[in-house]
C-alpha cells in the first residue's frame, strides 16, 4: 500500500496568513494526488486534483504542487472560512489511501 | 447538479452485517468514467477508503476489509449498496458515498462530490 503522511498534523494561523501544508507519498505516485478540505462536521469536499488542478468553484487563493512523492497545499490570504482539516489522498493505485490530515484552526 | 445521500441503519449490533445505501441524482452509473465510493471516518480519526464502483462494473476494495465488503449498483433505480458483514465496535464511523469522476484519458480519477454521511454505531 502507498502511505502519505501529511505534516504538520496541526497548526494555529490567523487570518490573511499564508498556510503551506505538506504531504509525503511513501513511493513515486507522478501527479496522482487530490486534496480535500473538511469543516467540522460536514462532508469533505476536493479542492484540487491532479496535484494542482483547482476544482470548480474553489477560490484562487488555494494551489497545490508537486509531483512524484512531494507535493505541497498552499492556503494564500487565509480566511475565516478556511479553518477546517485538511486531506491529501493518492489515486495513483489501490488501496486509495488518505493521509491522517492537518486541522487548521485559529 | 450531482447530490448523493447515504441511508442505512444507524445502529448495529457486533457480529450482524450492515447494508448502506447510496442514493444519487445528476449522474448516471451507465455513463463512462463514472464511479462510486464508500469511505468511513471513525469519531475523530481520518478518512478511510473502503470500496468503489465503476459504470463499467469494475470493483475495487481495501485489502484489509475485502473479505467483509461487498459493493453492488442498481443503475436503473440510481443507487449502490455497500454491505459489510460481521460488525464490530471498530467499524463505528460515519460513512460517506462519493461521486468518483473518472478521466479515461489521463487515468487521473479524485471524489469530487459527497454525500452528507450516516453515522453508524456497533454497539450491544
Amino acid at each position: 500500500d502507498i502511505q502519505m503522511t501529511q505534516s504538520p498534523s496541526s497548526l494555529s494561523a490567523s487570518v490573511g496568513d499564508r498556510v503551506t501544508i505538506t504531504c509525503r507519498a511513501s513511493q513515486s505516485i507522478k501527479t496522482y494526488v487530490n486534496w480535500y478540505q473538511q469543516r467540522p462536521g460536514k462532508a469533505p469536499r476536493l479542492l484540487i486534483f491532479a496535484a494542482s488542478t483547482l476544482m470548480h468553484g474553489v477560490p484562487s487563493r488555494f494551489s497545490g504542487s508537486g509531483s512524484g512523492t512531494d507535493f505541497t497545499l498552499t492556503i494564500s490570504n487565509l480566511q475565516p472560512e478556511d479553518f477546517a482539516t485538511y486531506y491529501c489522498q493518492q489515486s495513483f493505485g489501490t488501496p486509495l489511501t488518505f493521509a491522517g490530515g492537518t486541522n487548521v484552526e485559529i | 447538479q450531482i447530490t448523493l445521500k447515504e441511508s442505512g441503519p444507524t445502529l448495529v449490533k457486533p457480529t450482524q452485517t450492515l447494508t448502506l445505501t447510496c442514493t444519487f441524482s445528476g449522474h448516471s452509473l451507465s455513463t463512462p468514467g463514472v464511479g462510486v465510493g464508500w469511505i468511513r471516518q471513525p469519531p475523530g480519526k481520518a478518512l478511510e477508503w473502503l470500496a468503489l464502483i465503476y459504470w463499467n462494473d469494475d470493483e475495487h476494495y481495501s485489502p484489509s476489509l475485502r473479505n467483509r465488503l461487498t459493493i453492488t449498483k442498481d443503475t436503473s433505480k440510481s443507487q449502490v449498496f455497500l454491505t459489510m458483514t460481521t460488525v464490530d465496535p471498530v467499524d463505528t464511523a460515519t460513512y460517506y458515498c462519493a461521486h468518483i469522476h473518472y478521466d479515461i484519458l489521463s487515468a487521473f480519477y479524485f471524489f469530487d462530490y459527497w454525500g452528507q454521511g450516516i453515522l453508524v454505531t456497533v454497539s450491544s
